[in-house]
């Protein structure tokens, strides 16, 4: 069966540090897959794109690695602020040519000042 | 605000009675999707359209769930005789033509009791 797996769990980091957080998936062939933020009580805000044929993309201080053998996305934040506790959605799209995309369930990341 | 607008914000219904979701996407938008996130979960894709055509409904979608983009705007979601298993936060997403970027609403909060 398809799945994408987030880390269930919330990543506690240090302000300052880099956060990392992972999505793999299973029997999915992405055409690309994306990064969304989402607060507390609202929609998610798309925050970056990486298409199968990249393998690292970089938008100010976040970085997306996508390796589609291993299956994995990896996220990072550098230099971690407060303002970046969020949970962290990745989100599959353009298999089989859907236009659906589809959304792990997230890992919560809380920086801790 | 050019942003998608949904109304409203939250909901609380009593067991069996319908529901009405209104959803406002980016005008320039032709593609709006509606998903249903519940705690601890990524968005579930519902249904989505492309201009006034629904494309395509998940098969999670019960025949009391019922989606309408009459002139290829706006979008009512509606519930019929609803149940406590639909409270939830029911979002809809825009995308231009060809984007693969969503742009989500702020979302209605569900509550059946």
């Amino acid at each position: 069966s398809q799945k994408i797996e987030q880390n269930s769990e919330a990543l506690n980091i240090q302000e300052g540090k880099t956060a990392t957080l992972t999505c793999n998936y299973t029997n999915y062939s992405p055409a690309y897959l994306q990064w969304y933020r989402q607060d507390p009580g609202r929609g998610p805000v798309f925050l970056l794109l990486i298409r199968e044929n990249e393998k690292e993309k970089r938008k100010e201080r976040l970085k997306v690695t996508f390796d589609t053998t291993l299956k994995q996305s990896l996220f990072h934040i550098t230099a971690s602020q407060p303002a970046d506790s969020a949970t962290y959605l990745c989100a599959l799209g353009g298999t089989g040519g859907s236009y659906i995309p589809t959304f792990g369930r997230g890992t919560s990341l809380i920086v801790h000042p | 605000d050019t942003g998608v607008s949904q109304d409203p914000r939250h909901k609380i219904t009593k067991r069996g009675q319908n529901v009405t979701f209104r959803c406002d996407p980016i005008s320039e938008h032709n593609r709006l999707y509606w998903y249903r996130q519940t705690l601890g979960q990524g968005p579930e894709f519902l249904t989505y359209f492309q201009n006034e055509a629904q494309l395509e409904k998940s098969r999670l979608l019960s025949d009391r769930f019922s989606a309408e983009r009459p002139k290829g705007s706006f979008s009512t979601l509606e519930i019929q005789r609803t149940e406590q298993g639909d409270s939830a936060m029911y979002l809809c997403a825009s995308f231009a033509a060809g984007a693969t970027e969503a742009f989500f609403g702020q979302g209605t909060r569900l509550t059946v009791v």
